[in-house]
């Protein structure tokens, strides 16, 4: 059980619009800020939000990060059949002196 | 281009030891704090350890502390992880990874390498 609460699934057709959650608490997502992470199929994980909402150069805008209280997400708007991946937010945590990473969300592409 | 290429996994006994290596290059590696970070077959993942850019500090997940050992060499762009008395837990692809932001006190993992694949196993 993760510390960070992702829902394990997702799914969307392709051109809608769909929002991963991280749940977390005061001494992580409450206070500090989130990144979140693609990983494709049988490939190391990717970048694709840091400090909440910031873009890394490359990571189409479709991808777009928020966070709230003790609670972020990330929303893929335009959904694409390449999106279909494994989604995970990371934070620091203040009680364990370390980062932490969601369980991760299997997103699926119908 | 950013490069971070692994190697040093394998197939060790339970108890035993092993040593990962990362070479870097395609940046200025002494600018950036260096995560590992592991994941288990078909599992999520999981942070393991973290050094600071100029190696003053370093950080350990609570279940590889007083086992595991990061460090670094800025003068030839590698970094370690000295691994020992090794659990079948420990079986995982170990990924290096290398902070977003230059400097401290960084934003996270950015860019990932290709992992090297830890199996330990009688």
């Amino acid at each position: 059980q993760s510390v960070l609460t992702q829902q394990p699934s997702e799914s969307g057709t392709p051109g809608q619009r769909v929002t991963i959650s991280c749940s977390g608490s005061s001494s992580n997502v409450g206070r500090h800020a989130v990144n979140w992470y693609q990983q494709l199929p049988g490939t190391a994980p990717k970048l694709l939000v840091y400090r909440d909402n910031q873009r890394p150069s490359g990571v189409p805008d479709r991808f777009s990060g928020s966070r709230s209280g003790t609670s972020a997400s990330l929303a893929i708007s335009g959904l694409q059949s390449e999106d279909e991946a494994d989604y995970y937010c990371s934070t620091w945590d203040d009680n364990l002196k370390g980062r932490l990473f969601g369980g991760g969300t299997k997103l699926t592409v119908l | 281009q950013v490069q971070l290429v692994e190697s040093g996994g394998g197939v060790v006994q339970p108890g035993g030891s092993l040593r990962l290596s990362c070479a870097a290059s395609g940046f200025t590696f002494s600018n950036y704090g260096i995560h590992w970070v592991r994941q288990a077959p078909g599992k999520g993942l999981e942070w393991v350890t973290f050094t600071e850019c100029d190696g003053s500090s370093k950080l350990y997940a609570d279940s590889v502390k007083g086992r595991f050992t990061i460090s670094r060499d800025n003068s030839k762009n590698t970094l370690d992880l000295q691994m020992n008395n090794l659990r079948p837990e420990d079986t995982a692809v170990y990924y290096c990874t290398k902070d977003e932001v230059p400097g401290k006190p960084g934003a996270g993992p950015g860019y990932w390498g290709q992992g090297t694949l830890v199996t330990v196993s009688s």
